[in-house]
């Protein structure tokens, strides 16, 4: 069974930082592209930031470039965002997904940025 | 940014009937190597989302076949030809061919 589970999520203050972190099991993740995409209370999907699967090519959205970075680690089957200068705006369920010939979710780790 | 633009917005929709979903871009979402680069989601509430469709009408594995997605260029339709209570939630279109990717803004399906 494919499994990707986030955590790291939390309440920060803004300007504070916070890492998230996404394990994946059962798929070969290092063939995977890999995105953490969000969805911000009543709001749509957005994509943050995307990784290739050796880790050498990344794209973020415009409103985190500079703020986020993304990265994987693929001995641990793990992917990363540390956040750092988080607004309001930041506050949202982050999701880690999976690209392949398959799409893989994980459930979401709520982060809420809020003095 | 490549602009994605869904509607309708709200989908009332009675059990049995079908409901389409209309999905716009600015620009083409062709590749050359003739594939369309749009995936269409379903996020039920509560869950993450899936997705249905890949590249615009390829039904992702264990998706039921009364889900269908056509289109071409820059104009897509995601289709469902008999509505059931399970398709409750909020579907999206996504393009990835252009970055950022980018997607629709979500459709409200609801049963009347």
């Amino acid at each position: 069974e494919v499994q990707l589970v986030e955590s790291g999520g939390g309440l920060v203050q803004p300007g504070e930082s916070l890492r998230l972190s996404c394990a994946a099991s059962g798929i070969t993740f290092k063939n995977y592209w890999m995105s953490w995409i969000r969805r911000a209370p009543g709001k749509g999907l957005e994509w943050v930031a995307h990784m290739n699967e050796g880790g050498t090519e990344k794209f973020y959205m415009d409103s985190v470039k500079g703020r986020f970075t993304i990265s994987r680690d693929n001995g641990k089957n793990s992917l990363y965002l540390q956040m750092s200068s988080l607004r309001a705006e930041d506050t949202a369920i982050y999701y880690c997904v999976g690209w392949g010939l398959l799409n893989y979710w994980g459930q979401g780790t709520l982060v809420t940025v809020s003095s | 940014d490549v602009v994605v633009t869904q509607s309708p917005l709200s989908l009332p929709v009675t059990l049995g009937q079908p409901a389409s979903i209309s999905c716009r871009s600015t620009q083409s979402l062709a590749h050359s190597d003739g594939s369309t680069w749009l995936h269409w989601f379903q996020q039920r509430p509560g869950q993450a989302p899936r997705r249905l469709i890949s590249k615009a009408s390829n039904r992702d594995s264990g998706v039921p076949d009364r889900f269908s997605g056509s289109g071409s260029g820059a104009d897509f339709t995601l289709t469902i030809n008999r509505v059931e209570a399970e398709d409750v939630g909020v579907y999206y279109c996504m393009q990835y061919i252009h970055w950022p990717h980018t997607f629709g803004q979500g459709t409200k399906l609801e049963i009347k």
